[in-house]
């Protein structure tokens, strides 16, 4: 069985504040990990991918992956409002199937 | 709009009802996957296909459910005999390496 883990959370943190998501899978053959950013009532939006280790940064967005450790995490800085979202990680096998967490709730506090 | 696409947005249905749902991926895409969501879970993998040939499908998924995508284009899903607890969202993805997602079909079953 395949498992990718997050902490439910809620995570709340204050705007302009870093926040920090973090995310195990069981899966040593994983080859790829996303973050995806679901909005209440909405479908799951791609915001980063990272495909070896180490740190990928995208504007405010830096995710870091630790295949040792079976660990991805993504971190957002100067968190705005508008990042409150449940934010998903997934990762994919070597058949190219998707495995997603059952996300974390985040919410930025103005 | 060259995005994943999903009709209808929302179907509602009584109990025993057929109903069946469309994808249309990303055009270069060959991967297109359907996944399942409720309330406060991640997505529930369904069926994945590779151009029109169904390379997988959830054991937890019962035989009342269906998918097609023939030619390797649009897809199909069908839920024959609804049930209550076959409301969800549904979502479609398409790939290529990275997912993305359309807008989902979100089922009530009265």
């Amino acid at each position: 069985q395949k498992e990718v883990e997050q902490n439910s959370g809620p995570l709340s943190v204050p705007e302009g504040a870093i926040a920090s998501l973090n995310c195990t899978y069981s899966d040593r053959g994983s080859q790829s990990f996303f973050w995806y950013r679901q909005y209440s009532g909405k479908s799951p939006e791609l915001i980063m991918s990272i495909y070896s280790n180490g740190d990928k940064e995208d504007g405010r967005f830096t995710a870091q992956l630790n295949k040792a450790s079976q660990y991805v995490s993504l971190l957002i800085r100067d968190s705005q409002p508008s990042d409150s979202a449940t934010y998903l990680c997934a990762v994919t096998d070597t058949g190219n199937q998707f495995y997603f967490g059952t996300g974390t709730s985040l919410t930025v506090i103005p | 709009d060259t995005g994943v696409s999903q009709n209808p947005r929302h179907k509602i249905t009584k109990r025993g009802q057929n109903v069946t749902f469309r994808c249309d991926p990303i055009s270069e895409h060959n991967r297109l996957y359907w996944y399942r969501q409720t309330l406060g879970q991640g997505p529930e993998f369904l069926t994945y296909f590779q151009n029109e040939a169904q390379l997988e499908k959830s054991r937890l998924l019962s035989d009342r459910f269906s998918a097609e995508r023939p030619k390797g284009s649009f897809s199909t899903l069908e839920i024959q005999r609804t049930e209550q607890g076959d409301s969800a969202m549904y979502l479609c993805a398409s790939s290529f390496a990275e997912a993305f997602f359309g807008q989902g079909t979100r089922l009530t079953v009265v």
